[in-house]
């Protein structure tokens, strides 16, 4: 069993919806937790870094976490076409940054 | 934009021969790591650096090795390229204490034929 499970997808939507992404975690250790985005052919790019448990909000985007489940979540509001791309959520340990350990991604579709 | 450059950003080789690809920043960071990404698997760690010549090992770490003898480049070197090496290659850096978030480059597109 893989430490971090993410539904590959792919999710699609209509332009405005309200997009939940999801990963669920085994290892209790993990105190950091990362949103990625990573258009086709470029780099993840960092969306969300949250410690511990509790939500964040930056603009559409909320991130939650709720450690008690082992499972985080991404909201999108308002989703537009230019979010269409894969979301790959991340976790470190409280020690040890080069053990973050990174989901497979969900591709998620936005339609106009 | 987290200062970093991979090169190059596409190649092809054949079976046997030896592959070494660049990652190079612009900022000073002690941590850079080097990543593959393969579809279901997502982003594995090959080999990490905690400074110049101090590098270790990650968790796909067979038929690979690194160097680092300068703070703002770090080499993977696939010593001899098998298909299995065909795969996406990101290199990262850590931008402040350790268990600040990762910040990705754009990736070098390996095939192996």
């Amino acid at each position: 069993q893989k430490e971090v499970e993410q539904d590959p997808g792919p999710l699609s939507v209509p332009e405005g919806a309200i997009v939940s992404l999801n990963c669920t975690y085994s290892n209790s250790a993990f105190q950091y937790f990362m949103w990625y985005r990573q258009y086709s052919r470029k780099g993840p790019e960092l969306l969300m870094y949250t410690y511990s448990s509790g939500n964040k909000e930056d603009g559409r985007f909320t991130a939650q976490v709720d450690k008690s489940s082992k499972y985080i979540s991404l909201f999108i509001r308002d989703s537009q076409p230019s979010d269409s791309a894969t979301y790959l959520c991340a976790m470190t340990p409280a020690t040890g940054g080069f053990k973050t350990i990174f989901g497979a991604g969900t591709r998620l579709f936005v339609k106009a | 934009d987290a200062g970093i450059t991979q090169s190059p950003r596409h190649k092809v080789t054949e079976t046997g021969t030896p592959v070494t690809l660049r990652c190079h920043q612009t900022e000073n960071h002690r941590y850079m790591y080097w990543y593959r990404q393969d579809p279901g698997h997502g982003l594995r760690l090959i080999h990490y650096s905690y400074g110049v010549k101090d590098t270790d090992k990650g968790e796909v770490s067979d038929g690979y090795s690194v160097s680092r003898s300068k703070t703002e480049d770090f080499l993977l070197t696939l010593e001899s390229a098998t298909s299995s090496q065909t795969s996406v290659y990101f290199c990262a850096i850590r931008a402040g204490q350790d268990n600040s978030p990762l910040h990705f480059g754009n990736g070098t597109r390996l095939t192996v034929t």
